[in-house]
């Protein structure tokens, strides 16, 4: 039983260059979210995303990054023009569809972007 | 602005003994509460929740206590073992959103 995917683990990036990190949810899973984590910090809230709709993005910076969540395939989160800012470890979470009183989130083993 | 607050960056406990870790929050809308534990080079793993409706929850050596008049929970770890040792985050939601507010995270080191 699978748990959350996320690849790559570690990505270099150059400044202004591209970063896409890749999560794939547990099985049976329809709920997606990010988290970003700034060294000495907690986890932050970016985006929540179910399969082709942004439900909630009111932790995503306003320019230079974006999420989607297609019918098939993996979530991306996708940031544009890099800058060292953006370094942190990126978390990507999954629950199962319905609600009800378990909130329970279950993290990937996140990726760390290094900005250069 | 931090809703959820661990005002302990680090911990240290005698193994065997209790380990009692804190979490504060501001937030009076928040509903459900979650503990994690993460290792480094990993994801946080859930460990323990509680509903706003009780006051404490017991899962093995672990139990969460909540306090809502205070905004204050706690989760106790007894007896504590080496393997305990990590970094715990105390975590927050409530009811009309999805997304989970998270403490800064306190470091527990179990000492054999």
């Amino acid at each position: 039983n699978a748990g959350v995917m996320q690849n790559p683990r570690h990505l270099v990036r150059r400044r202004g260059q591209e970063a896409r990190l890749r999560c794939s949810p547990m099985k049976g899973h329809s709920h997606v979210y990010w988290y970003r984590q700034l060294p000495e910090e907690g986890l932050k809230f970016m985006v929540y995303l179910q399969k082709e709709n942004i439900i909630d993005e009111s932790g995503m910076p306003k320019e230079r990054f974006s999420a989607e969540f297609p019918k098939e395939g993996p979530s991306i989160l996708r940031i544009q023009q890099v800058v060292r800012g953006d370094s942190a470890a990126y978390f990507c979470a999954s629950s199962p569809p319905g609600t009800g009183e378990s909130y329970e989130q279950y993290f990937g083993p996140g990726t760390r972007l290094t900005v250069t | 602005d931090q809703q959820v607050k661990q005002n302990s960056p680090s911990l240290s406990v005698q193994e065997g003994r209790i380990s009692i870790l804190n979490c504060d929050y501001t937030n009076s809308m928040f509903d459900y509460f979650l503990w994690y534990k993460k290792y480094p080079a990993e994801g946080p793993t859930f460990l323990i929740s509680i509903s706003s409706i009780k006051d404490k929850n017991e899962d093995g050596r672990f139990t969460v206590f909540l306090n809502k008049s205070a905004k204050h929970l706690s989760l106790h770890i007894v007896p504590s073992q080496p393997g305990d040792s990590a970094v715990y985050f105390c975590a927050a939601s409530d009811g009309g959103a999805n997304n989970l507010f998270f403490g800064t995270g306190t470091r527990l080191t179990v000492i054999p």
